[in-house]
């Protein structure tokens, strides 16, 4: 079965510094988003994203973050100035058109110290 | 806004036993999609089942059976003939059908599931 793939599987950053989290959504896909899970807590809906340009945020997803599709292939999460408390599990999902199913992506393990 | 709760923090059963997770939820709309996602130590989230609100007939996959009340905003999965590897955190999550709201799921506080052999 075709994956989302997520790298790096874990990040360590300083606060204050710039990170990228990258995501190889599934070929054919035309809808991605990210979610984010700290640690203990439940998941949460970050960012959609559809036709290059962002289709539903959420109340966590501020000036801070931001999402890219640079090509074909990749989709990116930057989260321009680190807190402590985005320390989380980020993680890449993506889906087509008319197939009401998520593919997740293993995560990527941010650590901010 | 939609709201999915999980009353059962954690769950345990022994091995070959059957074991019910409970979730309830809170929608205006009558078009949606649920599901119940497993997330094993590897922080994986694992599709494991998913129900159509328009259906009413409870989907199964497997060992993996739901019931779900539409009326009563209710969708537990059950478990059957449980095994060691079916101890994880277990997610149920929701989300409206349709449009590109479709993907922004609202998931649970979830449940840890302990099996014991």
């Amino acid at each position: 079965e075709p994956e989302v793939t997520q790298t790096p599987s874990h990040q360590v950053t300083q606060m204050g510094q710039e990170v990228i989290l990258r995501c190889v959504p599934i070929s054919n896909h035309l809808y991605f988003y990210w979610y984010r899970q700290i640690l203990g807590q439940k998941v949460e809906f970050l960012v959609s994203f559809y036709n290059n340009e962002i289709s539903e945020k959420s109340e966590i997803f501020d000036d801070q973050f931001s999402v890219e599709r640079p090509d074909g292939s990749n989709f990116t999460l930057k989260i321009r100035s680190t807190k402590l408390e985005d320390s989380a599990m980020y993680f890449c999902a993506s889906r087509t058109t008319g197939v009401q199913k998520l593919f997740f992506g293993s995560g990527t393990q941010l650590s901010v110290l | 806004a939609q709201t999915v709760t999980q009353s059962q923090p954690e769950m345990s059963v022994q091995e070959a036993e059957t074991v019910t997770l409970s979730c309830t939820y809170d929608t205006s709309e009558s078009d949606y999609y649920l599901f119940w996602y497993k997330q094993p130590p590897s922080r994986q989230m694992i599709l494991v089942i998913r129900q159509e609100a328009y259906k009413q007939q409870n989907a199964t996959e497997n060992r993996f059976s739901v019931n779900f009340q539409k009326a009563a905003k209710s969708f537990s999965l059950k478990i059957s003939d449980s095994q060691l590897g079916d101890a994880a955190m277990y997610f149920c999550a929701y989300v409206n059908a349709g449009g590109t709201s479709y993907g922004k799921l609202t998931f649970g506080q979830g449940t840890i599931l302990t099996v014991h052999p």
